[in-house]
């Protein structure tokens, strides 16, 4: 069964210390990993696609890395204006929808 | 660009009402999907459509239709409101069938009493 898993469910971490979010997956023939920040009230906002292991994404504090068999959203030097739920998801099988984790809600504290 | 828009952004439904929330979008995008989310079981897919004049169940389509007559446009309607649909509405789009990132909307927040 297609699964995307996200671990831990909620981090809190003090401006500048460094941490990282995991997202594993069970999909077949994956066709690209997703990860979005949703801010509260808020809809998902895009991040990054990364398509192939060993590839890696940069935005500002945020680096994703992808292996064969998990993604993770590395946080460098945080502010708390990082501060949001971040989800991950993958394809389906079929290509038609994202399945998506329940998603990891960063609190960064000044 | 507008981006994805969904109308209302809050409602209140009493038990049994019905209701038509929009989602529209401005970026030609082939495929529109309607989500919910509520608190512990994350984005849960209701309906999709891969084009004009074509919708398809998700994981959770019970309770729920939708149209998509335009391809701007992707209706999701609630004929008899339960308190159990008390949740975040999102609408997304995708552009086409080898894009998979998906585009949100800021959500409509509905509330059945």
């Amino acid at each position: 069964e297609d699964q995307v898993t996200q671990s831990p469910e909620a981090l809190r971490l003090q401006e500048g210390e460094s941490s990282s979010l995991n997202c594993s997956y069970t999909v077949s023939g994956l066709r690209g990993l997703f990860w979005y920040r949703q801010d509260p009230g808020k809809g998902p906002e895009f991040l990054f696609t990364l398509y192939s292991a060993g590839e890696e994404k940069e935005k500002e504090r945020l680096k994703a890395t992808l292996t064969k068999k998990e993604s993770f959203l590395h946080i460098t030097a945080p502010k708390p204006e990082d501060s949001a739920t971040y989800l991950c998801a993958a394809p389906n099988q079929a290509g038609t929808a994202l399945i998506f984790g329940k998603g990891t809600t960063l609190s960064v504290s000044s | 660009n507008a981006g994805v828009t969904q109308t209302p952004k809050f409602r209140v439904l009493k038990t049994g009402q019905s209701m038509t929330l929009l989602c529209a979008q401005d970026m030609n995008h082939e495929y529109m999907y309607w989500y919910r989310q509520d608190p512990g079981m994350g984005l849960r897919l209701i309906h999709y459509s891969v084009g004009e004049g074509t919708t398809a169940k998700g994981e959770v389509p019970d309770g729920y239709n939708v149209s998509r007559l335009k391809k701007q446009n992707f209706l999701l309607g609630l004929e008899s409101a339960a308190p159990s649909q008390t949740s975040v509405y999102f609408c997304a789009s995708r552009r086409t069938a080898s894009s998979y990132e998906q585009y949100f909307g800021p959500g409509t927040r509905l509330t059945v009493t």
